[in-house]
């Protein structure tokens, strides 16, 4: 199985704060990497596809890049309602699948 | 609107069997592949199962291979899991999502999620 590795495990920003979360898998995997935003009690929301490709309806504010083992998560500016648990998940063994373990971001 | 709306969870002893459902509605759901995805208490997002459009590719996660089984049923625009000999670490909320594209392989890329079933297992 292909290992996602998610950092930090949680990080502390404020508003309007540039904030940048980092996904590794254990091989190449292309650019098959997802990001999703889950807030307490609720389900995942898709918000980044193919480690670059914005989601509709999802804020400009969010970014991804990357491609192979590495990839980012970028918030350019924190909003209040960007506090929440972010997932990495690799799509490139399509019936084989895994998330990372989750990076809280609270709020300074 | 898509919706997807998950039902059959519960209190179920270690070693018995429990059906989940889901039920869709909005978008053509013979289109798409579907999965399973769960979340223990507490914890992070494990997927657990996923079926092509047509039932002709499936996959399971190593922690329930053997054990669970997952069906769709695209008359009913339902997908299933019937899962056998539940253990406790098998105690989790359990999500359908529906995969972005239509495309022959799943993508596995989730854009709609159910808001998802609770199973524990428990004696």
């Amino acid at each position: 199985d292909i290992q996602m590795t998610q950092s930090p495990s949680s990080l502390s920003a404020s508003v309007g704060d540039r904030v940048t979360i980092t996904c590794r898998a254990s091989q190449s995997i292309s650019s098959y990497l997802n990001w999703y935003q889950q807030k307490p009690g609720k389900a995942p929301k898709l918000l980044i596809y193919a480690a670059s490709s914005l989601q509709s309806g999802v804020p400009s504010r969010f970014s991804g890049s990357g491609s192979g083992t590495d990839f980012t998560l970028t918030i350019s500016s924190l909003q209040p309602e960007d506090f929440a648990t972010y997932y990495c998940q690799q799509s490139y063994s399509t019936l084989s699948i895994t998330f990372g373990q989750g990076t809280r971001l609270e709020i300074k | 609107e898509v919706q997807l709306v998950e039902s059959g969870g519960g209190l179920v002893q270690p070693g018995r069997s429990l059906r989940l459902s889901c039920a869709a509605s909005g978008f053509t759901f013979d289109d798409y592949a579907m999965h399973w995805v769960r979340q223990a208490p507490g914890k992070g997002l494990e997927w657990v199962s996923g079926i092509s459009w047509n039932s002709g590719s499936i996959g399971y996660a190593d922690s329930v291979k053997g054990r669970f089984t997952i069906s769709r049923d695209n008359a009913k625009n339902s997908l299933y899991l019937q899962m056998n000999s539940l253990r406790a670490e098998d105690t989790a909320l359990y999500y359908c999502a529906k995969d972005r594209d239509i495309v022959v392989v799943p993508a596995a890329i989730f854009d709609y999620w159910g808001q998802g079933t609770l199973v524990t297992v428990s004696s």
